[in-house]
This record gives structure tokens, C-alpha cells and sequence, in this order.
């Protein structure tokens, strides 16, 4: 079974400043979707990025960039020019490309704190 | 184009009541799938719905739950006879049918159940 492993539970990081976030997984699998998704206060779940593991290139988005390992099954996400609206849970997530399983695996989240 | 939307907001019940929760996927998704997250922890899966299909119910409690996707209408997670464990933010997404993102779930605001 697959497993997502987040194992900071609380970063901090100066407004306008870089931080990155970690993210391992376990898998058997060759072909999959990784995720990263904010939840702030108001608890709704937010796509920030998204990362087909069959595409070397590592996805960005504005601010927002990924460290994709495949072999050492990494997926760190990194935020630069940190702002206060920053601020939030953010959850990295796995789905299986295979028919049938179509279930996100969340990891347990990184609460991030950004100081003005 | 609306996003997710979940209804209620907030739900409020005692225990041994039953609890309805609704969720209209995006216009074009036909793929539900529902997650339960409990205070300080990560989105857990629960059931993936198709049209008048349960595709995968993995993580849905043996008892008590259970979870529909009508031909019309909108989805319905069920809970007969409520604990308080089932106190928790309960979270639908839904993906597109055909496109290039078939594979990523967008989220509606969450229901927050609370059982006195």
C-alpha cells in the first residue's frame, strides 16, 4: 500500500523569504499523480501544484515550485517571495495512475507560519 | 463555472441521529469521491462514486455509512446513528470526465459535523 509522509509539522519562514516544504512516499508503482494542496483557516482545499511522476521536469507554478526524486521518491515543494496569505496547512498527496484506484493518499500535513 | 459545492456548511447533531450530507460535483464531473478529516489530521478517503455507481468504498466504515450518487441530483453521504468520533470535517471532490486533468480532484468547502 502506498504511504505519504510529511515530517514537519510546523515550518516558519520571514515574509518575502524562501521555504520548502518536504514530502517522501512510498510506492510499488512507476506511474502516479503527486499533489500539493493549501488548506487556510477557512478549511477549503486548494490546488497549489500538480506533478505527473512519468515527467522528469519539475513543475512550477508562479511562486510555487516542486523538487521531484523519483528514485529517492521525494516531493518537496518550494515557496519563494513568501506572503502573509501563504499561510495555511499544506497537504502533499498520491494517486495511482492505475485503473480503479483513483483515491488521493494525503499526508499528514506541514503547518505554515509566515512572520511579517 | 461553480465549483464543489457541499451543503451544509455546519451540522450539528446528537447522538443516534442520522447525518446528511450533500455534495454537487463541478458541471462536466462525474467522478465524487468523498474524505473525512479529523481535527489535526489529514484528509482520509473514504468512497469513490461514479453516476449511480460506488466504484471503490475502501475507506467507509462497515457500519452505519454509506454513500449514494443518484442518476439526479447530488451525492449523499450518510451517517445513521452518530457518535461522537464521527464529529469531523467531511470534504467532497470531484474530477472532470475527459481532459488533461482527469486525474486531479477539486474540492468543495467541507461539511463540519459536530455531535453533542
Amino acid at each position: 500500500a502506498q504511504t505519504v509522509t510529511q515530517s514537519q509539522p510546523e515550518m516558519s519562514v520571514q515574509e518575502a523569504e524562501t521555504v520548502t516544504l518536504s514530502c517522501t512516499y512510498d510506492t510499488s508503482e512507476s506511474d502516479y499523480y503527486l499533489f500539493w494542496y493549501k488548506q487556510p483557516p477557512s478549511r477549503q482545499m486548494i490546488l497549489v501544484i500538480r506533478q505527473e511522476a512519468y515527467k522528469q521536469q519539475n513543475a512550477t507554478e508562479n511562486r510555487f515550485s516542486v523538487n521531484f526524486q523519483k528514485a529517492a521518491k521525494s516531493f518537496s515543494l518550494k515557496i519563494s517571495d513568501s506572503q502573509l496569505g501563504d499561510a495555511a496547512m499544506y497537504f502533499c498527496a498520491y494517486r495511482s495512475q492505475y485503473s480503479g484506484t483513483y483515491k488521493y493518499i494525503f499526508g499528514t500535513g506541514t503547518r505554515l507560519k509566515v512572520l511579517a | 463555472n461553480a465549483g464543489v459545492m457541499q451543503n451544509p456548511r455546519h451540522l450539528v447533531r446528537r447522538r443516534g441521529q442520522e447525518a446528511r450530507l450533500r455534495c454537487s460535483p463541478m458541471k462536466g464531473h462525474s467522478h465524487v469521491y468523498w474524505y473525512r478529516q479529523l481535527p489535526e489530521e489529514g484528509l482520509k478517503f473514504m468512497v469513490y462514486l461514479q453516476k449511480e455507481n460506488i466504484i471503490d468504498e475502501s475507506g467507509m466504515p462497515k457500519e452505519r455509512f454509506s454513500a449514494e450518487f443518484p442518476k439526479e441530483g447530488p451525492s449523499i453521504l450518510r451517517i445513521q446513528q452518530v457518535v461522537r468520533g464521527d464529529s469531523a470535517a467531511y470534504f467532497c471532490a470531484s474530477s472532470p470526465d475527459s481532459g488533461t486533468s482527469t486525474d486531479t480532484q477539486y474540492f468543495g468547502p467541507g461539511t463540519r459535523l459536530t455531535v453533542l
